[in-house]
């Protein structure tokens, strides 16, 4: 079965600091029509889950610009650029390119 | 905007049938390229994509919960549901109703509702 590990499970971080998240495939998320099916998406307490990006890279409608996401194949990384005191939460990475979808462990950001 | 609204009862027997419905507004659940479905998050675990249903009625369900998952749809009320049935503890988790724009990249996100099982 395909796995998602995420690292860190929990982030420290100052305000105004980047912050690193990594999500790592067990197989190749390239799928047979040549793009990759990796999206990131944020819980805050007391809000909707919202997604983030979406094929890796591309940052969904209304989503600050501090928010990055890179990689490919295995390896992927979510970058907050100059985390903001409403980036606190719970970042999760998914993959849709294997049936069926699954999720990343999850990682706690605490300001 | 587009908005989803779980409801159901928050506490339910083991042994018993958890239902759900979600309140669509903002698009019509008969909206073709898309995906109407549910992913639970459990106490500790990694959240897991249940089931979804698509804009032909038909329905796809993760293997673990086949034979215990329903998912449906009411066109005139624009609401999907969600069954599942012989529910333990370990079924006890937020349960989101969700928007899918293919390949599981989710889109939106009810806000979700807490339901424990116990006795």
């Amino acid at each position: 079965d395909l796995v998602l590990t995420q690292s860190p499970l929990s982030l420290p971080v100052t305000l105004g600091q980047p912050a690193s998240i990594s999500c790592r495939s067990s197989q190749s998320l390239v799928y047979s029509d040549g793009n990759t099916y990796l999206v990131w998406f944020q819980l805050r307490p007391g809000r909707s889950p919202r997604r983030l990006l979406y094929q890796v890279s591309n940052r969904d409608s209304g989503v600050p610009d501090r928010f990055s996401g890179s990689g490919s194949d295995t390896d992927f990384t979510l970058t907050i650029n100059r985390v903001e005191a409403d980036d606190a939460g719970i970042y999760y990475c998914m993959q849709g390119t294997h049936w069926p979808g699954t999720f990343g462990q999850g990682t706690r950001v605490e300001i | 905007q587009l908005q989803l609204q779980e409801s159901g009862p928050g506490l339910v027997k083991p042994s018993e049938t958890l239902s759900l419905s979600c309140s669509v507004s903002g698009a019509s659940v008969n909206s073709l390229y898309y995906y109407w479905g549910w992913v639970r998050r459990s106490p500790g675990k990694t959240p897991e994509w249940m089931g979804s249903i698509d804009s032909g009625g038909g329905t796809h369900y993760i293997p673990s919960l086949r034979g215990r998952i329903n998912v449906s749809r009411d066109l005139s009320k624009n609401k999907i549901s969600l069954k599942l049935s012989s529910v333990t503890a370990a079924d006890t988790a937020e349960y989101f109703c969700v928007r899918d724009s293919g390949h599981f990249a989710i889109d939106f996100w009810g806000q979700g509702i807490l339901v424990t099982v116990s006795s």
